[in-house]
């Protein structure tokens, strides 16, 4: 049974430059969540998809979007990079139960640096 | 003051040591709790996950939630030099879909 999958492991970006990330959920999910962790903090909420929309947003700017595709997989992506960026992506997967997402599943996540 | 807060160590115990891991919460709506395990630049796993007060054990580990007082626990027995990581926990609410994490405790068990 394949966990999370996420690609790349390791990315390195200018500041300015876009980036996009992947995420394929555990099998069985239908539910991909994506968080930010910078060095030495919990992971941060960025967004959440079901039923490929967005169905809440945590305190991210509009540079940050994101897609969900019909075999549940998503992509998130970052426009006009900032130093402040770098950190680890994590993605997470659940399954939909009335309305609520209830264990988060997580991948390895991708390091970013911008530099 | 932050919404979910964790000591963050790092906290040094020797093998076979009880450990015990505490979150404090300022949010009374959370009915949802989960802890998990981080190796370094690794994906958080899974170890504990529980709804509402009361506790759950599984093997080693006791997981512990006081809504009273929003203070919740994890408990290692016979701690490993494996179990070294960082411990995080997390919760929600019954209606939002983003779970709200701590900072992180650093664990080091040593041998």
């Amino acid at each position: 049974d394949a966990g999370v999958t996420q690609s790349p492991t390791h990315l390195i970006k200018t500041r300015g430059q876009q980036v996009t990330l992947r995420c394929s959920p555990k099998s069985g999910h239908d539910t991909v969540s994506w968080y930010q962790q910078a060095l030495g903090q919990g992971p941060q909420f960025i967004f959440q998809y079901y039923e490929e929309e967005e169905r809440q947003r945590g305190n991210f700017p509009d540079r940050f979007s994101g897609h969900q595709f019909p075999n549940y997989s998503s992509e998130l992506n970052v426009n006009a990079l900032l130093l402040g960026d770098s950190a680890l992506y994590l993605c997470a997967s659940s399954l939909d139960l009335q309305g609520r997402s209830e264990k988060l599943f997580f991948g390895s996540g991708t390091q970013l640096s911008v530099l | 003051q932050k919404e979910v807060e964790q000591d963050p160590g790092p906290l040094s115990v020797p093998e076979g040591a009880i450990v015990s891991l505490n979150c404090t919460y300022s949010n009374s709506a959370f009915q949802y709790f989960m802890w998990y395990r981080q190796y370094s630049r690794k994906g958080p796993e899974l170890l504990m996950y529980t709804y509402s007060s009361g506790n759950k054990e599984d093997g080693r580990f006791t997981a512990q939630v006081d809504k009273s007082s929003k203070y919740i626990s994890l408990f290692i027995r016979d701690s490993q030099p494996s179990d070294s990581a960082t411990y995080l926990c997390a919760m929600r609410d019954n209606y939002g879909q983003n779970f709200v994490f701590g900072p992180g405790t650093r664990l080091s068990v040593l041998p």
